[in-house]
């Protein structure tokens, strides 16, 4: 069965230091992954998305992926984090066979950037 | 980018009463959409998934009696929480999809999010 992990609930971090927020999956066929944020009250943002192609994905507010199949995870880096960051994080994976693809998301990572 | 609205944005109801959430895609039709619930600090559970024209598939566990979903439209689905009760208080979020639409690679557009508050 096809799932995704996050293995971190919380991440604390002090503002302008670097984060990297972990997402492993576990899928038998190809995967299309992404990564979202949420803010209090609000529905998802895309931060980023991995369809094919390049392993190293760049997303909004300095935000980037790295996709390593052998190791089947996309974690999430940014080299300097910002107030403004603390949120939800949501990694989602795409799976299915054509015309009923449906996501998996993550358990989430809390991401809290501390002054 | 696609635009995915959803509404109302916060509705609280009386135990017992109906409520109808709209989602609808504002820049593409949708051949698909789905229906996530969201309880506080946690990720998001898929309810249902519905193509146009066509009944909704529900997940395991999911009422259907309750949570009636209508995709009537190409940008227009609708879930009703038929006889709500306080348990019912929660977070829902929509999402939707075009098979047809070159470059949409699978990928969901979230609507905004409804937040039910069941008395």
């Amino acid at each position: 069965a096809q799932s995704v992990t996050q293995l971190d609930s919380q991440v604390p971090v002090f503002e302008e230091a670097p984060v990297e927020l972990r997402c492993n999956y576990s899928s038998s066929v190809s995967v299309y992954l992404f990564w979202y944020v949420q803010y209090p009250n609000q529905g998802l943002q895309l931060l980023l998305k991995y369809l094919s192609g390049s392993t190293l994905v760049k997303g909004i507010n300095g935000f980037e992926a790295e996709f390593n199949k052998s190791q089947t995870s996309f974690h999430l880096r940014k080299p300097s984090v910002h107030i403004s960051d603390t949120a939800e994080y949501f990694c989602a994976v795409s799976i299915g066979t054509s015309g009923t693809y449906k996501y998996i998301f993550g358990t989430g990572t809390r991401l809290k950037v501390l002054a | 980018g696609a635009v995915v609205s959803q509404h109302p944005s916060r509705v609280i109801c009386k135990s017992g009463t109906s409520v109808k959430i709209e989602c609808r895609s504002l820049d593409f039709q949708a051949t698909t959409m789905f229906w996530y619930r969201q309880f506080p600090k946690k990720s998001l559970m898929l309810m249902a998934t519905s193509n146009e024209g066509s009944k909704a598939t529900y997940e395991q566990g999911v009422e259907k009696d309750k949570f009636l979903i209508n995709h009537a439209s190409l940008t227009l689905s609708t879930l009703t929480v038929t006889s709500a009760h306080p348990e019912d208080s929660s977070f829902y979020i929509c999402s939707a999809t075009s098979a047809e639409r070159e470059g949409f690679y699978n990928e969901q557009f979230f609507g905004p999010g409804t937040r039910l508050t069941v008395l």
